[in-house]
């Protein structure tokens, strides 16, 4: 009874270093989305997918990409990290339609220097 | 752009006393789900509210809304010390595909 597993949990990088934080789920959910929340900021979702090879961009795409290969695995990659992408990051599934509502993982604590 | 705005940002009670946390939103929506977050911790879904609903019921959570005023409300009742955390509001539109949208939060301490 995993759920959504996320790793790292803490990762500090150097601005320009690239990295992939991952994120699985053993649910069989379809949707898949990542978040970034920032102190009074919420949550704003990143990218999403709706299914394997099915991705699309949400309010701060930027910056970071993402592929789905698999129905388990949505991996988020930041490309050239920037001070501003200094963040925690959470990944989500549900089933499709969310009417379930959404399974979050513990989060990636990310800190660009 | 935040669908969700929530209200109060920060309410301090006493144990057994009622929490009530507002939220309003911008567009139609599919439904609205609350979430309660630990400090430190990933979202836990709490309640889901239909578009077609006006009252649902969880335990110790009642949530209403209305669509004419594009708004939604959370009581908890009887609150404990556990239920310190910070609590957002998430709309999942109707158009395109699921994906939620939340508010910034509303910090609840509940003292013992």
């Amino acid at each position: 009874n995993a759920g959504v597993t996320q790793t790292p949990k803490f990762q500090v990088l150097k601005t320009g270093q690239s990295m992939t934080l991952q994120c699985a789920q053993d649910m069989n959910h379809e949707y898949m989305s990542w978040y970034r929340q920032d102190p009074g900021m919420g949550l704003r979702l990143i990218h999403y997918s709706v299914g394997a090879g099915i991705t699309d961009q949400g309010e701060v795409p930027n910056g970071y990409n993402v592929s789905r290969s698999t129905t388990e695995d949505f991996p988020l990659r930041l490309l050239s990290a920037a001070p501003s992408q200094t963040s925690v990051y959470f990944c989500a599934s549900s089933q499709q339609g969310g009417m379930g509502g959404y399974t979050f993982g513990s989060g990636t604590r990310l800190t660009v220097v | 752009s935040q669908q969700g705005e929530e209200d109060p940002q920060a309410l301090s009670i006493q144990e057994g006393e009622n929490a009530t946390m507002n939220c309003s939103y911008k567009t139609s929506i599919n439904n609205l789900q609350w979430y309660r977050q630990n400090s430190g911790r990933g979202l836990v879904h709490l309640i889901l509210i239909r578009s077609n609903e006006r009252e649902k019921h969880s335990g110790r959570l009642r949530v209403t809304l209305d669509t004419s005023k594009k708004s939604s409300s959370l009581l908890i009742t009887a609150s404990r010390a556990a239920d310190t955390a910070s609590y957002f509001c998430a709309t999942e539109g109707n158009s395109g595909y699921s994906t939620l949208t939340f508010g910034k939060g509303t910090m609840l301490l509940v003292s013992p």
